[in-house]
């Protein structure tokens, strides 16, 4: 059964260090989405790769995050520094990439503390 | 930017069927409705798809009447294990961040 996994589940940090986020999409899998969820703001888009080159990043601070795929089996996801208002749980999903039924597969979650 | 609206809570009996609308009053001609459901800590999974008509599959159905401007998602016979969010959201791929958008949600909570 194939799944999207991420790396670390769990990761509390102090304010103004370097956070990463590692996520592996199912094999075969061309888009990577980036969402971010927090009870006051749901589940927010923070960016999206189709065949690694990256499609939109509008809904991520660009001062402070960064994202990318350095190959097809691995996205990162990049906080420096991080801020206490970057607590949340962070997910990656996965999908084929076909136009109009694309379905997105989400992987378990970075859960991020920023103290 | 086709925005939609669903209720944000519901209840229900183990046993009923239960049916969450949604609104997506500025639906595209090009543009599917898809149906996720989450439960706490985990990611959104994947119900079901459509763009007209009915769809059914073995967890859900989905009806969308000829205007498009809505659709219901429909549980048979809810269990405990259904207790979830349930999010709309319209679009299609091409359309970007606008077929992205997960709204708020429906929390459906289920009684024994």
């Amino acid at each position: 059964d194939a799944r999207v996994t991420q790396t670390p589940r769990h990761k509390v940090t102090e304010m103004g260090q370097e956070v990463t986020m590692r996520c592996q999409p199912i094999l075969g899998h061309n888009t990577v989405f980036w969402y971010r969820q927090t009870m006051m703001q749901g589940l927010e888009l923070l960016a999206y790769f189709r065949n690694r080159a990256p499609l939109d990043d509008s809904g991520m601070p660009k001062d402070r995050f960064s994202a990318e795929m350095p190959d097809a089996t691995l996205a990162t996801l990049k906080i420096q520094p991080s801020e206490p208002r970057d607590s949340a749980v962070y997910f990656c999903a996965s999908g084929l990439g076909r136009t109009g039924t694309d379905t997105q597969y989400f992987g378990p979650g970075t859960r991020l503390t920023v103290l | 930017l086709a925005k939609t609206t669903q209720p944000i809570s519901m209840d229900s009996y183990e046993g009923q069927e239960v049916n969450i609308t949604c609104s997506h009053n500025n639906i595209a001609t090009n543009d599917y409705i898809t149906w996720y459901q989450q439960f706490p800590s985990q990611g959104p999974r994947f119900i079901i798809q459509g763009y007209k008509t009915k769809v059914t599959n073995e967890v859900a159905s989905l009806f969308i009447p000829a205007d498009r401007k809505s659709s219901t998602l429909s549980l048979p016979r809810v269990s405990l294990s259904d207790t979830a969010v349930y999010y709309c959201l319209v679009g299609f791929m091409d359309t970007g961040r606008r077929a992205l958008t997960f709204g708020s949600g429906t929390r459906l909570q289920v009684q024994p």
